[in-house]
């Protein structure tokens, strides 16, 4: 069956540091990965998608990689802040297929 | 403004009793997701749909059921054969591309 693993510890780093996020699947072929963010008691917010030709993709203070041979993405966030404290779900999507699941997420927690 | 409603926010039913949880979009998307999240866990699938008067089940749909009837509303009822209802419910949709999901608020439902 299809599977999707994220980070199972939580992250706690110092602001300023960068934080390095895992998503690896099994079972999927995805032609797209996307990366959210979700605050507690609130539904997830988009961040970043990456496609399975690009190797690295990256949007402010974020970056992205999409290794299709280990199955593997890696989500970074550089210079992080108290503010980027959140849980970071990733979610594979096939082509063709809305199906969409998520992993458990990691959560992030920076401190001052 | 465009975007997602779900309501209510918070709803308490008693064991035993179905309930249907509203979800609308005005963002003019095809695609329609369920989604639970129970404490401390990711997005669960339960059910989408891809176009009006179509849906497929997802990993959880046992003791679900949802109706697509009109593009902007995909609403969900929790019957009672779902053993454990009490969680977090967040609504979905994405446009044909479906490079990117948006989120509705959410409803917490509490069955006592």
């Amino acid at each position: 069956s299809q599977k999707i693993e994220q980070n199972s510890e939580a992250l706690n780093i110092q602001e300023g540091k960068t934080a390095t996020l895992t998503c690896n699947y099994t079972n999927y072929s995805p032609a797209y990965l996307q990366w959210y963010r979700q605050d507690p008691g609130r539904g997830p917010v988009f961040l970043l998608l990456i496609r399975e030709n690009e190797k690295e993709k990256r949007k402010e203070r974020l970056k992205v990689t999409f290794d299709t041979t280990l199955k593997q993405s890696l989500f970074h966030i550089t210079a992080s802040q108290p503010a980027d404290s959140a849980t970071y779900l990733c979610a594979p999507r096939e082509l063709n297929d809305y199906k969409l699941s998520f992993g458990a997420g990691t959560t992030v927690t920076v401190r001052a | 403004d465009g975007g997602i409603t779900q309501s209510p926010k918070y709803l308490f039913r008693k064991e035993g009793q179905n309930v249907t949880l509203s979800c609308e979009q005005n963002l003019n998307h095809d695609a329609m997701y369920w989604y639970r999240q129970d404490p401390g866990q990711g997005l669960r699938l339960i059910y989408y749909s891809q176009i009006v008067n179509d849906f497929q089940k997802g990993d959880i749909a046992e003791g679900y059921s949802v109706s697509r009837e009109k593009k902007e509303s995909f609403p969900l009822t929790v019957t009672s054969a779902q053993k454990n209802p009490t969680a977090f419910y967040l609504c979905a949709s994405t446009n044909r591309q479906g490079n990117e999901q948006f989120f509705g608020p959410g409803t917490r439902l509490t069955v006592l």
